[in-house]
């Protein structure tokens, strides 16, 4: 069946310190792949995806590479701030699926501290 | 941005009440769903539409119920409300382009969210 896996937290980091968050998928064919941020208090917001091996998502300094061979889409930011404090939500979608639903992982926290 | 509601974002309420969890997107999005998020913040899809008179029930055992008389409002129900129930439950929205697509399903777009404690 299809699942996610994503590195359990919570992760602690200091401010501009780089940024790892592994997530690996099980999926047949081709799925679409995305990273969601839940800040403290709201709802999720998509952060970035990919739609094909070796596509990269990119969005606010965050990127992750669709890798097929590893079946992986790691989530990478060079630099973060404090405002990054939040849980990421690995997800995917498997392709031609008849629900169409969103498979998450079980989210990282993580929180940067000045 | 994302224009997705829910109402209300916090009910505190006494075991046996009945409660509605309002959702509303002006998207104009055909598929709505309904999350159950528990503490340690795994997500777990209780319900979801593929459009007007449709509902689906999700990977989730639920004892909520819900309707889809309009494209844009998903409410939720309770009937009898138990501690059990103490949860956030989260709304979203997608585009969908047919029961049996080969193309990428839409992006989900969330609600606030609302928490939820019965007493």
């Amino acid at each position: 069946g299809n699942s996610v896996t994503q590195m359990e937290g919570p992760v602690t980091l200091s401010e501009e310190a780089f940024l790892t968050i592994n997530c690996t998928y099980t999926a047949t064919g081709y799925p679409s792949l995305f990273w969601y941020v839940q800040y403290p208090g709201e709802g999720l917001q998509l952060l970035l995806k990919a739609t094909k091996a070796d596509d990269k998502g990119s969005n606010k300094g965050f990127e992750a590479t669709y890798r097929k061979e590893t079946t992986s889409f790691h989530l990478e930011k060079g630099s973060v701030q404090v405002s990054d404090s939040a849980v990421y939500f690995c997800a995917l979608t498997p392709l031609g699926g008849s629900q169409g639903n969103l498979i998450f992982g079980k989210g990282t926290k993580l929180s940067v501290k000045p | 941005e994302a224009d997705i509601y829910q109402t209300p974002r916090y009910l505190v309420i006494g075991t046996g009440k009945k409660i509605t969890l309002e959702c509303s997107q002006t998207m104009g999005h055909d598929k709505m769903y309904w999350y159950q998020q528990d503490p340690g913040m795994e997500l777990h899809l209780i319900h979801y539409s593929y459009g007007v008179n449709s509902t689906e029930k999700g990977d989730l055992s639920s004892e909520s119920t819900v309707s889809r008389i309009r494209t844009e409002h998903f409410p939720l129900t309770l009937e009898s409300a138990r501690p059990s129930h103490t949860s956030q439950y989260l709304c979203a929205s997608s585009e969908h382009r047919g029961r049996n697509r080969t193309s990428v399903s839409g992006t989900q777009y969330f609600g606030p969210g609302t928490r939820l404690l019965v007493l």
